[in-house]
Parts: structure tokens; sequence; C-alpha cells
């Protein structure tokens, strides 16, 4: 599977600012996503990354709070924009590798440990 | 959309028992069922899959089944180790290669 790797791996931040993500594939994928996971809480998706074109975000996420970039098929990064301490989470993102568009399994990179104080 | 619920949210066994955890969804066009293991501070790691045109699949000790006409499929962990200690997901498909997650279940394996 692909390896899929997130800058920052954590950080600490102060709240009205903002926070920008980046998700690194070693190989071309079709589909990458961007996930939060608050503490002992299953995984909501934010938002699917699309190549060259908006983002289309799940129902409660809006751009303007989460925009998210998707400019190639190897790289997407996911902002999160004047932050509020409701906001600290593990921000994750997963792939989709398989150029089959039957395919649904994704795979997840490391995470991203964001706090807000 | 889909809504996946998952039962127990947490399951306590000896070491060396089985564990069986079950998951229900409402969108009969689902057709891909993942599980998901995630380990504390770790990210969530595909453990095993199955689609809606088999009933059963099984990698060593842990198998799957599908129920589609009760819109149900179990994870199954036999032989259970203290490393099979961890939070289980359970997902459904939804359209455009989305994924629908459960709530997870904290599996707990007693040495």
């Amino acid at each position: 599977s692909a390896v899929i790797s997130q800058k920052p791996s954590r950080d600490i931040c102060q709240r009205g600012t903002s926070l920008t993500i980046q998700c690194q594939v070693d190989s071309q994928v079709t589909m990458m996503f961007w996930y939060r996971q608050q503490p002992g809480q299953s995984l909501t998706l934010i938002a699917t990354a699309n190549q060259g074109s908006e983002a289309t975000y799940e129902s409660g996420f809006v751009i303007d709070k989460f925009p998210i970039s998707r400019p190639n098929l190897t790289f997407s990064t996911l902002t999160v924009s004047n932050m509020s301490p409701e906001d600290s989470s593990i921000y994750l993102c997963s792939v989709v590798s398989s150029t089959h568009s039957s395919s649904y399994e994704q795979y997840f990179g490391p995470g991203t440990r964001l706090t807000v104080t | 959309g889909e809504n996946v619920e998952q039962h127990p949210s947490t399951l306590s066994v000896q070491e060396g028992d089985s564990a069986v955890i079950k998951c229900t969804y409402s969108d009969s066009a689902s057709n891909y069922f993942p599980w998901y293991k995630q380990e504390l501070g770790k990210r969530p790691q595909l453990i095993i899959d199955i689609r809606s045109n088999v009933g059963e699949k099984k990698d060593q000790r842990i198998a799957v089944t599908l129920n589609k006409t009760a819109k149900h499929f179990s994870l199954h962990i036999t032989e259970t180790q203290p490393e099979d200690s961890a939070v289980y997901f359970c997902a459904a498909s939804e359209g455009n290669n989305r994924l629908a997650f459960g709530k997870g279940n904290q599996v707990v394996v007693i040495p």
C-alpha cells in the first residue's frame, strides 16, 4: 500500500490563528480524504480532496473554515482557519490507491494532533 | 446517508478466548465493509474487509461475516492475544468512494 506522511505530527496553536496540515503520498492515488477524530471518538469525514478542483465537503463542514487544496495526485493540504478550542482534534488524511473506480480501500496517514489554547 | 452502528461499545475477553463485534448498517446499496484497528496513539489500520458478493472472509485469526438481508456484519477474533487490545471501527461504503464509520469498540484482552 502507499506510504502516507503528514506534517506537522502535532502542534499547539493560539485561538484565532490558522494551521495548514500537509499530506504527502509516495505514489499517485485516485482519492484523498480528510477526517477529524476528536478524543475518544470515531472518524468524521470532513471532505473529499479533488485534484485540480474544489473539495467536496460533508454536512457541517464549510470551505471557509477548512480550505483544502489538492494540486496533484500525491499531495493535499487542509487548513484549519480561525481556530477555537473546539477544533482540538486529530486530523487524518486517507487515500484510495487503486485505480479501479470500484475500490473503497482507504489507508490512513499518521495524523496531526492539534491542540488549540 | 449511511448509518453504521457498533455493539458492544466495550468488550473484555480473557486471553485465548474469542471476541465478536457486530455492526449494522442502514443503506442496502452499501457493498463494501472494512474493519479498522486503532491502537492508542496510532493511525487506524485496515485489517480485513468484505464485499457484498461474499458471505465470509478469513485471514489467520480474524474473520468477517456479512448478512446482507439483515444488514449486519461481524468481526471475529479467535485465540485473542494482548496485542489484539485496541479500538476496532467498522465502516460501510457510501457513494463516491466514501466510508461511513461506526463509533468504535474498545476490545480489552485480559492476560
